[in-house]
């Protein structure tokens, strides 16, 4: 069974780093054609896609927040970090990590975690 | 970046009704689309993938169509547990985009 759950703090301070973890069962990130991404959703508004790490360590970023994020991975923990630098209100929001494998969108999301950014 | 718009933002409808939601792309996707449904509290749901290919376990009355700039997704028979919203997701190339939603709500 795949399943994916986020975990990080509840509220951070404006200026902060944010970190957040994704810790994922049933399937291996290092298979071909895998990947994890994070997607955020401000409260009442769209989904918004952030970041992605790829079977092959290949990292991609939304380009508006390309400088604040970093993915990464620990293959020994099965889990996804991802940072985002220098928060802001704005960026208050839940915050999910969902799997894709193949030709397919993304299948599998976790819980997602609510973020409040303070001022 | 590809920007990713959908139509309407918010459509009225009564259960039996064909529901039709509209999603294009600033510029070509091929078929490299997803659609999602979500509840109010919930992660999102994959309904369709590469424009018209259904999800597993997704009911047959969603279907979806389209290619390059253009897409749909049909509901062909609105039930109750279809009222949320739907989200169109362009994964062409490098960086990933999410429409803006339709929320289908009761008329």
């Amino acid at each position: 069974q795949v399943t994916l759950r986020e975990s990080g703090p509840a509220l951070v301070k404006s200026t902060q780093t944010l970190t957040l973890t994704c810790s994922f069962s049933g399937f291996s990130l290092s298979t071909t054609a895998m990947c994890v991404s994070w997607i955020r959703q401000p409260p009442g508004r769209a989904l918004e896609w952030l970041a992605r790490i790829d079977w092959d360590n290949e990292k991609y970023y939304n380009p508006s927040l390309k400088a604040r994020l970093t993915i990464s991975e620990d293959t020994s923990k099965n889990q996804v970090v991802l940072t985002m630098t220098n928060m802001d209100p704005v960026d208050t929001a839940t915050y999910y990590c969902a799997r894709k494998f193949g030709i397919s969108g993304f299948d599998t999301w976790g819980q997602g975690t609510m973020v409040t950014v303070s001022s | 970046d590809i920007q990713m718009t959908q139509s309407p933002s918010t459509l009225s409808a009564s259960i039996g009704d064909r529901v039709t939601i509209t999603c294009r792309a600033s510029q070509s996707i091929s078929w490299w689309l997803a659609w999602y449904q979500q509840k109010p509290g919930k992660a999102p749901k994959l309904l369709i993938y590469k424009a018209s290919s259904l999800q597993s376990g997704v009911p047959s009355r969603f279907s979806g169509s389209g290619s390059e700039t253009e897409f749909t997704l049909t509901i062909s028979s609105l039930q109750p547990d279809d009222f949320a919203t739907y989200y169109c997701q362009n994964y062409n190339g490098y960086s990933w985009t999410f429409g803006q939603g339709t929320k289908v709500e009761m008329k």
